[in-house]
């Protein structure tokens, strides 16, 4: 079983303040996505990392890709309040394996920012 | 654009009682999924298929069957409902594998 251990699982933070998230396995992913979800709606794809240290950055939002594909961190710039949500990551089965086309998530990180 | 479109979106069940959860997406994608969502629990996948006709077990699939009969629609059953089953379905799709997972808005289930 591939699991996806996220950390922290709660963060409350003032408006301006930098955050760091952080997705943990011990599987190697083919690739892993970044979904935010607000209440009462489903999850939406926020970025998708395939390449071992690949750095994307989604305006305030930097995502890495750990360079063993066993890991992942998001980081937010100056939170807003606006950024408040369930942040999931995703970790997609390699192709070929047993797995296939499975894709598992953490168990969420609830954000809050104060204005 | 629909989408992914879930029905019911709330439903309440005595337990022992039977239903289905019906998914549809209109985006002629290939591989499907059925999660259940509880608090502190993340998305807990119960069942997925990566083509009509094919259906997979995920971490939690005890106490529930899905079928594929056609691409556009994932059905998710429950012989006999417990309270462990009351939680947030959603089902979602992809294209191919590793591309973006669009999601349906959920069925909330309750069962008494």
């Amino acid at each position: 079983t591939q699991l996806l251990e996220q950390s922290p699982q709660f963060l409350s933070i003032q408006e301006g303040e930098n955050l760091t998230v952080y997705c943990n396995s011990s599987s190697v992913f083919s690739s892993l996505q970044w979904y935010r979800q607000e209440p009462g709606e489903g999850p939406v794809l926020l970025v998708t990392v395939v390449t071992g240290g690949e750095v994307k950055k989604l305006k305030r939002l930097t995502f890495q890709f750990g360079d063993a594909r066993k890991d992942s961190s998001l980081h937010i710039t100056a939170a807003q309040p606006g950024d408040t949500g369930l942040y999931l990551c995703a970790g997609g089965a390699n192709a070929g394996g047993t797995s296939y086309g499975k894709l598992t998530f953490g168990q969420g990180t609830i954000l809050t920012v104060h204005p | 654009n629909a989408g992914v479109t879930q029905t019911p979106k709330f439903r309440v069940l005595k337990t022992g009682q039977s239903m289905t959860l019906l998914c549809a997406q209109d985006m002629n994608h290939e591989y499907m999924y059925w999660y259940r969502q509880d608090p502190g629990m993340g998305l807990r996948l119960i069942h997925y298929s990566v083509g009509e006709g094919t259906t997979a077990k995920g971490e939690v699939p005890d106490g529930y069957n899905v079928s594929r009969l056609k691409k556009q629609n994932f059905l998710l059953g429950l012989e006999s409902a417990a309270p462990s089953q009351t939680s947030v379905y959603f089902c979602a799709s992809s294209y191919v594998w590793g591309t973006e997972a669009f999601f349906g808005q959920g069925t909330r289930l309750t069962v008494v």
